[in-house]
């Protein structure tokens, strides 16, 4: 059982390049999130979707658009990469219906713009 | 929306010692509240969590209370170890299918 897998798990891109962060998830999980992780400033929720075809923005949703076609997939893209965007991206998944429950992180991608 | 302040930003403990960490939360409608802990290079992993129906849970060395109407939460570890050395973080969110806010986190130091 491979859980949540983010691809890829580092990555440089320059200013104003476009690139697409992969989520996959093997649970079944109709809930996924991104999240972007700077110091100190913990966990901040860029996009979310309750299900196929379902997206909304989170605390930080500027810069990055998101599709969720498939239960399993959760693509999180930037269109225009800017030095701001600098961060650790986490992906996560959980069961949220009837009620939410524990969410699975994946481990992260390091994306580095320059 | 819901924010979640979370305090202290570091802490630092010696083996054998208690460590708190305390949450509160704004939104008066938040349900549900999960712990996790995030080692180096890793990912978040939930090591507890509780619902607003209850006031208080353990798991071995690990315990979370909660306090509604004071909408503060907080994560105690008894006897800690040098592996519970850190980064902690609370999150808070309301009823099925919303977002989970996480607090900016605590970063737990435990010395031998």
């Amino acid at each position: 059982n491979a859980g949540v897998t983010q691809t890829p798990k580092f990555q440089v891109l320059k200013t104003g390049q476009s690139m697409t962060l992969q989520c996959a998830q093997d649970m079944n999980h109709e809930y996924m999130s991104w999240y972007r992780q700077d110091p100190g400033m913990g966990l901040r929720l860029i996009h979310y979707s309750v299900g196929a075809g379902i997206t909304d923005q989170g605390e930080v949703p500027n810069g990055y658009n998101v599709s969720r076609s498939t239960t399993e997939d959760f693509p999180l893209r930037l269109l225009s990469a800017a030095p701001s965007q600098t961060s650790v991206y986490f992906c996560a998944s959980s069961y949220s219906y009837p009620s939410n429950t524990e969410a699975f992180f994946g481990q992260g991608t390091r994306l580095t713009v320059v | 929306g819901e924010n979640v302040e979370q305090h202290p930003s570091t802490l630092s403990v010696q083996e054998g010692d208690s460590a708190v960490i305390k949450c509160t939360y704004s939104d008066s409608a938040s349900n549900y509240f999960p712990w996790y802990k995030q080692e180096l290079g890793k990912g978040p992993q939930l090591i507890i969590d509780i619902r607003s129906n209850v006031g208080e849970k353990k798991d071995q060395r690990i315990a979370v209370t909660l306090n509604k109407t004071a909408k503060h939460f907080s994560l105690h570890i008894t006897e800690t170890q040098p592996e519970d050395s850190a980064v902690y973080f609370c999150a808070a969110s309301m009823e099925a299918g919303t977002a989970l806010i996480f607090g900016k986190g605590t970063t737990l130091s435990v010395s031998s």
